[in-house]
């Protein structure tokens, strides 16, 4: 069975630092994996998604991941954080692109 | 507004209570999803539903779990006799096709007392 492991229960950086949220995926073959964002109160917002290609992708908010199949990794990054970033994030992955096994999650904090 | 609408967007009913959760999915999306969102559990996918195919229901937790689709639209979840343990966050997802990304409701936040 697929599972997701986001190791950090929360994270705080400083605005305008950058930012790394690590996420490793369990999975025999190459998912389709995502990361979302969520603000309190608010549904999931798709930062970004790989299915195959180049394994840099880019996203919404200045956002980049980069998939990893060594390390069966797909972290999040963004070069400055800014106080609006402070959010939850998930990191998702998916067989067939349709039903989405989520991490627990990571709760960003942006101290000024 | 054409993203996902879901309703009520918070509901409170007492254990043993029959509960009916609406999605409206975004127009021309063919696929939709339930996901229940939990402290204790974290996000949990519930059903899938494409096009005309049979549902995918392989994540709904009991049988007192059901849903629906009427005319390829709009989504009902029905919760039967509800527990405590059923209070969450349940999420409505559609996408256009079934390995399209989805985009998400606000969710309807189910309150068991």
């Amino acid at each position: 069975a697929q599972s997701v492991t986001q190791p950090d229960i929360h994270i705080t950086v400083s605005e305008g630092a950058s930012l790394e949220l690590r996420c490793n995926y369990s999975y025999g073959a190459t998912p389709y994996l995502f990361w979302y964002v969520q603000s309190p109160g608010q549904g999931l917002q798709l930062l970004l998604k790989y299915f195959s290609g180049d394994t840099l992708v880019q996203g919404i908010k200045g956002f980049e991941a980069e998939f990893k199949r060594s390390q069966s990794s797909f972290n999040l990054r963004k070069p400055s954080v800014h106080w609006s970033d402070a959010a939850e994030y998930f990191c998702a992955v998916s067989e067939y692109g349709n039903k989405l096994v989520f991490g627990a999650g990571t709760i960003l904090r942006v101290k000024s | 507004g054409a993203g996902v609408s879901q309703s009520p967007s918070n509901k409170v009913t007492e254990k043993g209570k029959d509960v009916e959760l609406r999605c409206d999915p975004i127009s021309g999306h063919t696929a939709l999803y339930w996901y229940r969102q939990s402290l204790g559990q974290g996000l949990e996918f519930l059903i899938y539903f494409q096009g005309n195919s049979a549902p995918d229901k392989s994540g709904l937790p009991s049988d007192r779990f059901s849903a629906e689709r009427t005319g390829g639209s709009v989504s009902t979840l029905t919760i039967q006799r509800t527990q405590q343990e059923d209070s969450a966050v349940y999420l409505c997802a559609s996408s256009l096709e079934g390995n399209q990304p989805q985009h998400f409701g606000d969710g309807t936040r189910l309150s068991i007392l």
